[in-house]
């Protein structure tokens, strides 16, 4: 069964104070693993698609990396307005057409 | 419209009640996603359309739901005699195709049965 596990559930930084999130996952073959966040009352906004393991992709200061069985979501230097929380999801090889996602990292940075 | 629309944003019904929820994807996406999110969980995948036709339903959760997208472009999640249970945020997304690429979600309909 494709399942995705992320951790912790939560996370408070003191502003400036980098971190990572973690995103592990059991899949039958990977076609991409996503990141999103997520704003209270919101529906999930797109962060990242990766493919392949190795594959790095940054934005201002969130870095996104893959390995085969987890992916991280590093954040560098955080401000309050990074507060949210970060979903992570798997598109399954095999023909599957649906993410599946884990529970989400609820992510709170004060000032 | 630019973005994924959804409607109502807010629903409250009593228990055994019928309720539909709207769904307008973004134009041009012919893949359209049905997910449900409860208070501190990640959304979870209910069904998925390829134009019109239901390509995958093994997400609903027995046979209370249905959804239809009858032109391939708005869909419909149909909710017959509600339940408390189903208290809980329902996520409208669509993509391009259904092969590759990210999804784009609504701001969800949040359901409450009393």
């Amino acid at each position: 069964e494709d399942q995705v596990t992320q951790s912790p559930e939560a996370l408070r930084l003191q502003e400036g104070e980098s971190s990572s999130l973690n995103c592990s996952y059991t899949v039958s073959g990977l076609r991409g693993l996503f990141w999103y966040r997520q704003d209270p009352g919101k529906g999930p906004e797109f962060l990242f698609t990766l493919y392949s393991a190795g594959e790095e992709k940054e934005k201002e200061r969130l870095k996104a990396t893959l390995t085969k069985k987890e992916s991280f979501l590093h954040i560098t230097a955080p401000k309050p307005e990074d507060s949210a929380t970060y979903l992570c999801a798997v598109q399954p090889g095999q023909g599957a057409q649906k993410l599946v996602f884990g529970q989400g990292t609820r992510l709170t940075i004060n000032p | 419209g630019a973005g994924v629309s959804q409607t109502p944003s807010n629903k409250v019904t009593e228990k055994g009640k019928y309720v539909e929820l709207r769904c307008d994807p973004i134009s041009g996406h012919t893949a359209l996603y049905w997910y449900r999110q409860s208070l501190g969980q990640g959304p979870e995948f209910l069904i998925y359309f390829q134009g019109t036709g239901a390509a995958d339903d093994s997400g609903l959760p027995n046979d209370r739901f249905f959804a239809v997208r009858p032109e391939g472009s708005v869909s419909t999640l149909k909710i017959q005699r509600t339940e408390r249970g189903d208290s809980a945020v329902y996520l409208c997304a669509s993509r391009m195709n259904s092969n590759t690429g990210e999804l784009f979600f609504g701001e969800g309909s949040r359901l409450t049965v009393l």
